[in-house]
């Protein structure tokens, strides 16, 4: 059961790289997530999508882009990487019906310095 | 805007000394109230959802309850295994399936 898989788990990054952070869930989730979460501090939605083709803004989606081309495949863009990016970037999926808890992936620690 | 705010930020117990989190919320309509456990260098792992007021639910040492303004969850009896940050997020109705969450109260069980 891999369930939510993120990948790479670390990367450092200088400013202005550009990256892509990679998720993938094998439950045929419709809806997708990209949180970070900074020390001390809740997990702030970045982007969501609702199924393929379909992703929306969330709290803060400044320095990022993403696509969901498949049910499976949801990749977060960072553009121009700067050092307030730097955070743990967790994915999430869910079926998206009734009161569905989100699926976790381990997330990926960046560090852009 | 919703807010989440959880308490308190840190929680050092002995084993077996029971205690409480607290979460509170202000929602303009609440669909349901989200507790996660996460543990150092994962995600966090779904506990309990809560849908209204007077709701309980319960899970070995862990038992959630909710209010119109806040959700407490105690830990009763606690062990080494309990150690962890719990997380608190609330679902508003008008949000879709979105999540707010609180900042977490990291509990630390001394042996």
């Amino acid at each position: 059961n891999a369930g939510v898989t993120q990948t790479p788990k670390f990367r450092i990054l200088k400013i202005g790289q550009s990256m892509t952070l990679q998720c993938a869930q094998d439950m045929n989730h419709n809806y997708m997530y990209w949180y970070r979460q900074d020390p001390g501090m809740g997990l702030k939605l970045i982007y969501y999508s609702v199924g393929a083709g379909i992703t929306d803004k969330g709290e803060v989606p400044n320095g990022y882009n993403v696509s969901r081309s498949t049910t499976e495949d949801f990749p977060l863009r960072l553009e121009l990487a700067a050092p307030s990016q730097t955070s743990v970037y967790f994915c999430a999926s869910s079926p998206g019906t009734g009161y569905s808890p989100l699926h976790f992936g381990n997330g990926t620690r960046l560090t852009v310095t | 805007e919703d807010q989440v705010t959880q308490s308190p930020e840190a929680l050092r117990l002995q084993e077996g000394e029971s205690s409480s989190l607290n979460c509170s919320y202000t929602v303009s309509g609440l669909r349901g109230l989200f507790w996660y456990r996460q543990d150092p260098g994962k995600g966090p792992e779904f506990l309990f959802t809560l849908y209204s007021a007077g709701e309980e639910k319960e899970k070995e040492r862990l038992k959630a309850t909710l209010t119109k303004k806040e959700s407490f969850l105690h830990i009763t009896a606690p062990k080494p295994e309990d150690s962890a940050t719990y997380l608190c997020a609330v679902q508003e109705r008008a949000a879709g399936n979105k999540l707010t969450f609180g900042g977490g109260t990291r509990v630390l069980v001394k042996p």
